[in-house]
């Protein structure tokens, strides 16, 4: 059964701590994303990585960054948080496209309060 | 850029019918998802088009028309259990998001 897991699904932190949010698949996926969802707003692509040591930025990189040392882990990480990053972060994976496994599979989230 | 419109809000009936559409505009195009989401959940994959016409999936069918950057999800015999946000994509090398659209289903 595919799976996608997030290390915390409540998380509450203060402004300017620094951040870790943890992402692991078990389906020895190649690409992973992370998303932060907001009401009105829906999924925006904030990183993702084509494959190990890789990233690339997606549509709201700023103030996020990433690693990718192994392939079934991908991290997010907050520099420094502030309180416009509270939303909800979604990771997910996917087979790269070519095939009709193209479906990406989302983590359950993690709810991330700044204070 | 990416441009996916879908309505905010929709509400019917249990056991009616509902068609949730939604239109894009994008730069590249290697097919369309439907994805459901219920509150404090992650979203689920309901279908993928990306050649024209209807794919049909138990009570979901989802149809595309890509000349006209269009798309719907049709949902039958509508049940309580629907009631969720239904989330648009449209993939090029990556996967672009509408705002998504809460569905209602009242009894």
């Amino acid at each position: 059964d595919v799976k996608v897991t997030q290390s915390s699904r409540y998380l509450v932190k203060r402004t300017g701590e620094k951040v870790f949010l943890e992402c692991v698949q078990d389906m020895d996926h190649e690409n992973m994303f992370w998303y932060r969802q907001d009401p009105g707003l829906g999924l925006r692509l904030i990183y993702f990585s084509y494959d190990v040591k890789m990233k690339e930025k997606g549509d709201i990189p700023e103030g996020y960054s990433v690693s990718r040392e192994k392939k079934e882990r991908f991290s997010l990480i907050l520099e420094s948080a502030s309180t416009n990053q509270t939303s909800m972060y979604l990771c997910a994976s996917r087979i790269p496209s070519g095939r009709r496994a193209d479906t990406q599979y989302f983590g359950p989230g993690t709810r991330l309060t700044v204070l | 850029g990416q441009n996916i419109d879908q309505p905010t809000e929709m509400t019917a009936t249990e056991g009616a019918i509902v068609q949730i559409n939604c239109t894009y505009q994008t730069s590249g195009f290697n097919g369309l998802f439907w994805y459901q989401q219920h509150a404090g959940e992650a979203p689920t994959f309901l279908s993928y088009n990306v050649l024209d016409g209807l794919e049909e999936k138990g009570r979901f069918s989802s149809f595309l028309s890509r000349s006209k950057g269009y798309s719907y999800l049709l949902l039958k015999e509508l049940q309580m259990k629907d009631s969720a946000s239904y989330l648009c994509a449209v993939m090029d090398y990556k996967l672009s998001f509408g705002a998504g659209t809460t569905v209602t289903v009242r009894a």
